[in-house]
């Protein structure tokens, strides 16, 4: 059984702060991570993904993985209230299947 | 906008009825992924089709069964429906083969079962 767990939340933070997001995952032979935005009523939407152990910053996003702890870790800087959203961790492994969590709710509060 | 286009977006269905789902992959994208996402929940994976082939199974029953054309295009068969069956049904697609491949999403079609 493959496990990817998140924090359901809701996480609430003020404009402007940081918004760290996180997630551990079960199976060890995982070899992609990667975050997706979704809002109410809509499909999810890549943010971005890693792969390699360390940080990978993509403008106000930073992914932070750690394959030994299995944990991956998402930062929002400079939080907006377009931010606003559940974001979801998915974990892929050779078969090219990707397994979700539950996804951690988000609030920025203006 | 990722070019993965889903229909129909809405779809009500009684409890035993039949329904066939559609998606259009992304250009250049031959691998197609079904997902089901109950309310309050993240997407479970349910099949995928490289190919024209199916590509792994997630854990869900035989009634929900799926086709990939050779424009690349899949349907989601879902026979006897079940009230549980109510959910986001969402297709994703990518490129295909070798290492792992970002999937990106369809708008996705809501079904409730009555």
């Amino acid at each position: 059984q493959k496990e990817v767990e998140q924090n359901s939340g809701p996480l609430s933070v003020p404009e402007g702060a940081i918004a760290s997001l996180n997630c551990t995952y079960s199976d060890r032979g995982s070899q992609s991570f990667f975050w997706y935005r979704q809002y109410s009523g809509k499909s999810p939407e890549l943010i971005m993904f890693i792969y390699s152990n360390g940080d990978k910053e993509d403008g106000r996003f930073t992914a932070q993985l750690n394959k030994a702890s299995q944990y991956v870790s998402l930062l929002i800087r400079d939080s907006q209230p377009s931010d606003s959203a559940t974001y979801l961790c998915a974990v892929s492994n050779t078969g090219n299947q990707f397994y979700f969590g539950t996804g951690t709710s988000l609030t920025v509060i203006p | 906008e990722t070019g993965v286009t889903q229909s129909p977006t809405h779809l009500i269905k009684t409890r035993g009825q039949q329904v066939t789902l559609r998606c259009s992959s992304q250009s250049g994208h031959n691998t197609v992924s079904w997902y089901q996402q109950a309310l309050g929940q993240g997407p479970q994976f349910i099949f995928q089709y490289y190919r024209e082939e199916e590509n792994g199974r997630g854990n869900f029953p035989p009634r929900f069964s799926g086709l990939q054309f050779p424009n690349y295009s899949s349907e989601l068969n879902v026979n006897a429906l079940e009230l549980d069956d109510s959910a986001l049904y969402l297709c994703a697609s990518s490129e295909g083969g070798g290492a792992v491949k970002t999937q990106y999403f369809g708008p996705g079609t809501r079904l409730l079962v009555l």
